[in-house]
């Protein structure tokens, strides 16, 4: 069946260092989300890529979709503790969406 | 501003109990899911609506039903509860479903135990 796979699983940084996660499908994407879950909260959206290519950034994070719409990635500049949290990507196939099995990531003071 | 409102947040049940989760939306969204989240698994949608007297079957449908009688309701039924059923489960809403999916707007979940 369709789905999207996400690395690492887990990522601890120091803060300050820098942080990326990544999504891979086996088949194209009409689309890609990403979203944020705070531990012990629901997943809060972050962002839509539609486009080819597309490339987009929201203070310290960068999003980007690929050439080929079969991979995504999200990262993070400069971690800070606020950033806690596991990140999940859910890619869009026609009228369906399934969701990467996230990446936690722990900030270091 | 309520959104999503899941009932209950926390419950524990025996083998082979039923009950129904609550979800409920003021947003006048058409979509509306439901999600259960498991370690290491991320978030498997169960089944969704795409509007009122409308479902279907997601990823992990086997022991749960569903129904859609008005836009703003989804309850989420569990048959005979067993334990691989303890999970986290989330509800979400939103505008609509389709090749240019809106973003999903998700409850504060429920976290349920079967002993």
């Amino acid at each position: 069946g369709q789905q999207v796979m996400q690395i690492p699983q887990y990522q601890h940084v120091q803060e300050g260092e820098d942080f990326t996660t990544y999504c891979n499908s086996s088949t194209t994407l009409s689309n890609i989300q990403w979203y944020k879950q705070r531990p012990g909260g629901h997943p809060v959206f972050l962002i839509q890529l539609v486009k080819s290519g597309e490339v987009k950034k929201q203070k310290r994070l960068t999003f980007q979709f690929g050439e080929a719409k079969k991979n995504s990635s999200l990262h993070i500049t400069a971690t800070q503790t606020t950033d806690v949290g596991t990140y999940f990507c859910a890619g869009s196939f026609n009228n369906d969406m399934r969701f990467g099995a996230g990446t936690r990531l722990t900030v270091k003071p | 501003n309520a959104g999503v409102t899941q009932t209950p947040k926390f419950q524990v049940l025996k083998t082979g109990q039923s009950m129904t989760l609550q979800c409920a939306q003021d947003m006048n969204h058409e979509y509306m899911s439901w999600y259960r989240q498991d370690p290491g698994m991320g978030l498997r949608l169960i089944h969704y609506s795409v509007g009122a007297g409308i479902t279907d079957q997601g990823e992990v449908p086997n022991g749960y039903n569903v129904s859609r009688s008005t836009t703003e309701d989804f309850p989420l039924r569990l048959l005979s509860a067993a334990p691989s059923q303890t999970s986290v489960y989330f509800c979400a809403s939103s505008y609509s479903r389709g090749a240019g999916n809106q973003p999903q707007h998700f409850g504060d979940g429920t976290r349920l135990s079967i002993l």
